[in-house]
């Protein structure tokens, strides 16, 4: 069971297409955040939403794009993606300000770029 | 900048046993969150137990406690009456404003 949904769980995808990843907290969170996580690698942290401000970008290329339209959902767009974007893409809210901070991550979305 | 330094890259226990997974640390926070998560082979991160750096005590969840040095920088995760569902990957983080800096994880494998 958890707080943070995300769609899809698992996605295949071209060079050249457009998708979006959704994430969804049913936990009353102030901050999201996106993670990705690739093989043998630590996770690394993409973008993170405070107050539906970003607040963090951290170098990320411009293929892609965060969304926060409200405190509840984040989505995360992708275009013309490289193989090596190949990776699972981790949610997670807090609150900050409370309980430590502590995040709270969704399952993840496995992501394979052809 | 900080870091997180998990230096076992895997480990095995035996079930019913107690195993130490091992995290040290660097930050020049004068106050900061330590967090163990769990991921399963599904991919989900769980959250596990959350030490804060002016926290007295140790803290503890149910089967899982943090053995915390602050002079040491050191916060491992301790795991009592080891379960065959405690096999997963391990990672210890510590957060710098609104970030959490992850170690490169302990996979805990747990023998029958």
């Amino acid at each position: 069971e958890t707080g943070v949904t995300q769609t899809p769980r698992h996605l295949v995808m071209g060079m050249t297409n457009k998708k979006s990843l959704k994430c969804e907290q049913h936990l009353g969170h102030n901050a999201m955040y996106w993670y990705k996580q690739s093989a043998k690698k630590p996770l690394e942290l993409m973008f993170v939403y405070s107050l539906e401000e970003r607040v963090e970008n951290n170098s990320v290329p411009s293929r892609f794009s965060p969304e926060c339209p409200n405190s509840s959902h984040l989505f995360l767009h992708l275009h013309t993606l490289q193989p090596e974007d190949s990776a699972l893409y981790l949610c997670a809210s807090s609150q900050v300000g409370q309980d430590g901070e502590t995040q709270y991550f969704g399952p993840g979305t496995r992501l394979l770029v052809l | 900048a900080q870091k997180i330094t998990q230096t076992q890259p895997g480990m095995f226990v035996q079930e019913k046993e107690a195993v130490t997974l091992d995290c040290t640390y660097d930050t020049s926070d004068p106050s900061y969150g330590l967090f163990w998560y769990k991921q399963p082979s599904s991919g989900e991160m769980i959250f596990l137990i959350y030490q804060g750096s002016y926290d007295q005590q140790n803290a503890t969840e149910g089967r899982y406690s943090l053995n915390f040095q602050k002079a040491r920088k050191s916060a491992n995760l301790v795991i009592s009456a080891s379960q065959l569902g405690d096999s997963a990957m391990y990672f210890c983080a510590v957060d710098s404003s609104y970030k959490l800096i992850f170690g490169s994880g302990t996979r805990l494998l747990v023998r029958p």
